[in-house]
């Protein structure tokens, strides 16, 4: 069984500090996803990273790869009241089809002003 | 351009009863996938469709069946409905099956189909 393992679950933080999520499994992933979901909304897609090792920015978010394909990574630098929501990460088996992922858990983010 | 739309996006069923949960996706995607998300759980695969043949199945019992037509369009139906079946049932859909070497067959997902069993 292939387990994407997501930290922490909960985060309550105030605004201006950071924060990182990780996501940690035994599986390689040909690719991962981070996803942000709202109540009640089907999750969307923040950013795709294939590559090991790499890192994508976007805004005040900072998604990284692992060398191995394993584990990934989330920073947000000075949180915002506006990304409060539930963060998934979402990862594709090597040589597995991109339609069928393994999601954590999610981390529910906090944010208050 | 339309995204994914799932429908209806809420019901209520009772215990045994049957119920079909519709998904239409991106214009020209032809992979269509089903997840289950229960609450404070991250969604779970259920079944992925790709050209109308089944192309992947999660760990879900027979009372979970699927189909895709030829417009791509997407049924899901569970069977004999269960407490534990209340669940958000997302539909996302692709452009293909595989991984593309830039990463850009990504699953777009739909806002789901919020179902209760009382």
């Amino acid at each position: 069984t292939q387990l994407l393992e997501q930290s922490p679950q909960f985060l309550s933080i105030q605004e201006g500090e950071n924060l990182t999520v990780y996501c940690n499994s035994s599986s390689v992933f040909s690719s991962l996803q981070w996803y942000r979901q709202e109540p009640g909304e089907g999750p969307v897609l923040l950013v795709t990273v294939v590559t090991g090792g790499e890192v994508k920015k976007l805004k005040r978010l900072t998604f990284q790869f692992g060398d191995a394909r394993k584990d990934s990574s989330l920073h947000i630098t000075a949180a915002q009241p506006g990304d409060t929501g539930l963060y998934l990460c979402a990862g594709a088996i090597y040589g597995g089809s991109q339609g069928n992922l393994i999601f954590g858990k999610g981390t529910k983010l906090s944010v208050k002003p | 351009d339309a995204g994914v739309t799932q429908s209806p996006t809420h019901l209520i069923k009772t215990r045994g009863q049957q119920v079909t949960l519709r998904c239409s996706p991106i214009s020209g995607h032809k992979s269509v996938s089903w997840y289950q998300q229960v609450l404070g759980q991250g969604p779970q695969f259920i079944f992925q469709y790709y050209e109308k043949e089944e192309r992947g199945r999660g760990n879900f019992p027979d009372r979970f069946s699927a189909r895709q037509f030829p417009n791509y369009s997407s049924e899901l139906n569970v069977n004999a409905l269960l407490l534990g079946d209340s669940a958000l049932y997302l539909c996302a859909s692709s452009l293909a099956l595989g991984v593309l070497s830039s990463g850009a067959n990504v699953l777009t997902f739909g806002a789901g189909s919020r179902l209760t069993v009382l």
